[in-house]
């Protein structure tokens, strides 16, 4: 079965730091763009930032450009999203999200998510 | 920034109903354009990439069509389970529309 699970999430104060590891199976990793989406509590969905299927190439959403590094272990079947100096509206449920390689820019592979409050 | 417009923001159907949900880009996105459909608690599921290809598994009763930048989801016949919010996204860049909510009348 393919799946996405997503961790790491929990209550951080602002100015802190997560990092959520995201764990593949059922596929090959290496064969796929990767991305992180999240929700705000009642929101719509907001693309974070993704990665090319060797690392090489990685992209931003502007408001957590500098603060999110998004980075991959091809070996070990895992996607991380380190999160710095996180702010009250980094708050958000966040999915891990496998890119498809019919069209690179949908997303056909949904984690279960996991989330991320930021509050003092 | 491409913005991604979605009209209605919700709406009230019956079971049998054609539904249709629009997308709207605030420039041209050719057919880089997908929709996802997400139920309460909850990942979104890809229903429609390229506008108008059906993801495997996806029902019949979803169709998509559109290119540049309106776009169109249609479901035939609503069934109880399609009672959930639908979201267009664009690939050119990576944008989401905000989402139409789509209630049991």
């Amino acid at each position: 079965e393919v799946q996405l699970v997503e961790s790491g999430g929990g209550l951080v104060q602002p100015g802190g730091s997560l990092r959520l590891p995201c764990v593949a199976s059922g596929f090959t990793l290496s064969s796929h763009w990767m991305s992180w989406v999240r929700q705000a509590p009642g929101g719509g969905l907001e693309w974070v930032a993704q990665t090319k299927f060797d690392g090489s190439e990685e992209y931003y959403v502007g408001s957590v450009k500098g603060r999110f590094t998004i980075s991959r272990d091809n070996a070990k079947n895992s996607l991380y999203l380190q999160m710095n100096g996180l702010r009250v509206e980094d708050t958000a449920v966040y999915y891990c999200v496998r890119q498809s390689t019919m069209t690179r820019s949908a997303f056909d592979v949904w984690g279960r998510g996991t989330v991320v409050t930021v509050s003092s | 920034d491409i913005q991604m417009t979605q009209s209605p923001s919700s709406l009230s159907a019956s079971v049998g109903d054609r539904v249709t949900i629009t997308c709207r880009a605030s420039q041209s996105v050719g057919s880089y354009l997908h929709w996802y459909q997400q139920k309460p608690g909850k990942a979104p599921n890809l229903l429609i990439y390229a506008a108008s290809t059906l993801q495997d598994g996806v029902p019949s009763r979803f169709s998509g069509s559109g290119s540049g930048t309106d776009f169109t989801l249609t479901i035939s016949s609503l069934e109880p389970e399609d009672f959930a919010t639908y979201y267009c996204q664009q690939g050119s860049g990576v944008t989401f529309g905000g989402g139409t909510k789509v209630e049991i009348k």
